[in-house]
């Protein structure tokens, strides 16, 4: 059980583009889920915080206008990085979990962008 | 406040031979506390937590961990290392629900299994 599924796990885009990312729960309802970034051999840096139906929380420094957030059901969650630049190139990963307490977080794969 | 710290950036052990990966953590709160593991190009994957019942906790794939107030720590162990444990081991604290979503992430160990 507590399965989450990023989609895609890779995807390579051009400079100016916009990218999509999914993120679902598949057998639990997931009241709140999380975007990371993690750079190589680095631990994860929290992008924001979404809970199903309110506006997302984003961590000081991650630009609300480039990385936007929808979470519009219990069991899907979507960043969308709008104009990547390189620089965005990175390994982006999501979590959820319930809200009760002491329940885990539940990773999905990863997705693996680069902006060329 | 929370924090948590993973005291060994990396770990190289031979194969068959015990694992020690060190974590200790702060907290103002009764913690819960969990270790994770990623495998290159993947997502973190639950080994174990702990969440205030017995302090030691076993996992997935034979790791086992203690939770030890009075030491403020909480390793990570397995009696004999195998070639798949080789990967990045995260060391999570966390807060009490109602204090929000608050999960705090060691920077990571990184396990060699030498053959």
């Amino acid at each position: 059980g507590a399965v989450v599924s990023q989609h895609p796990s890779w995807v390579i885009c051009k400079s100016g583009t916009s990218v999509k990312i999914e993120c679902r729960s598949l057998d639990f309802q997931a009241t709140t889920m999380f975007w990371y970034r993690q750079f190589p051999k680095q631990s994860l840096m929290l992008m924001a915080t979404s809970n199903e139906g309110s506006k997302a929380t984003y961590e000081q420094g991650v630009e609300k206008d480039k990385f936007l957030i929808n979470h519009a059901s219990l069991t899907l969650s979507t960043l969308t990085v709008t104009s990547a630049h390189p620089e965005d190139s990175s390994f982006y990963i999501c979590s959820a979990r319930v809200w009760q307490d002491n329940s885990p977080l539940h990773f999905g794969n990863g997705t693996r962008l680069t902006v060329t | 406040a929370q924090s948590v710290t993973q005291l060994d950036s990396h770990v190289s052990v031979s194969e068959g031979t015990p694992v020690l990966l060190r974590c200790n953590y702060s907290s103002s709160y009764s913690p819960s506390l969990f270790w994770y593991v990623q495998h290159p190009n993947k997502g973190l994957q639950l080994l174990l937590k702990y969440t205030s019942a017995a302090t030691l906790v076993k996992g997935i794939n034979g790791f086992e961990a203690e939770f030890k107030k009075s030491e403020t720590s909480f390793h990570l162990t397995k009696p004999s290392a195998h070639m798949s444990d080789a990967a990045e081991y995260f060391c999570v604290v966390s807060g009490r629900a109602n204090t929000g979503n608050q999960f705090y992430f060691g920077t990571g160990t990184s396990l060699t299994v030498i053959p």
